[in-house]
């Protein structure tokens, strides 16, 4: 069955980068574009941007443009994210998620599976 | 304050049907892009619930249903169940902001 595995959870300080990873199974990674999308707690969900593993291009929301970073190893079927200069309002669970659509994947898509979710905590 | 705007709680009985509202703009639903729905049980991920405005996946079951009108959109519930209480979220796509933006969720409780 498809699912994705996300890493564990981390602790930062302010200032500092976290990387997110996203292990696919189940089905063929290249042919899906992966999603990022965080949740602050007791917040709603925001969308952060999206990497299509095929050929590696990205797409990400205006918010986080310039501190955001999303990779792909295709050998191991694994997505990364990677946020830069951390804040404490950076603090939230961060959840990676399938495109709906095979091969034409875009933020106009639904999101199908999602990973478990990773908790990133920014504090000094 | 999201692009979306949902009521933040809504409740009713076992067996009753139940409505949830996600209204928009001329940048989002009114220009025509879909809908998606999502179903978020505590500390759980969300889950896919309604796609492309009131298509189910397999698995969903069909006393859930989504329909789209206009600059909103509408996720119903019929039959309650305990099992359905959860937070609600729709997503869509906005041109302004160039990117997928969702609704700040809704808190159902089966009373």
């Amino acid at each position: 069955q498809v699912q994705l595995v996300q890493s564990g959870a981390e602790v930062k300080k302010p200032g500092a980068s976290v990387k997110v990873s996203c292990k696919a199974s189940g089905y063929t990674f290249t042919g899906y574009y992966m999603h990022w999308v965080r949740q602050a707690p007791g917040q709603g969900l925001e969308w952060m941007g999206w990497i299509n593993p095929n050929s590696g291009g990205t797409n990400y929301a205006q918010k986080f443009q310039g501190r955001v970073t999303m990779t792909r190893d295709t050998s191991i079927s694994t997505a990364y994210m990677e946020l830069s200069r951390l804040r404490s309002d950076d603090t939230a669970v961060y959840y990676c998620a399938r495109d709906g659509q095979y091969y034409y994947g875009s933020e106009y898509n639904w999101f199908d599976p999602w990973g478990q979710g990773t908790l990133v905590t920014v504090s000094s | 304050q999201s692009v979306l705007t949902q009521p933040p709680s809504v409740s009713g009985a076992p067996g009753q049907r139940v409505t949830i509202s996600c209204t928009g703009s001329s940048s989002n639903i009114g220009a025509g892009y879909d809908v998606h729905w999502y179903q978020q049980l505590p500390g759980t991920a969300p889950k896919l619930l309604i796609y492309g405005n009131s298509n189910r996946p397999s698995g969903v079951p069909d006393r859930f249903s989504g329909s789209k009108s206009g600059t909103s959109a509408s996720l119903a519930i019929t039959g309650l169940q305990a099992e359905d209480e959860a937070d609600y979220y729709c997503q869509s796509y906005d041109s302004s902001l160039s990117g997928s933006v969702f609704g700040g969720g809704t808190q159902l409780t089966v009373l």
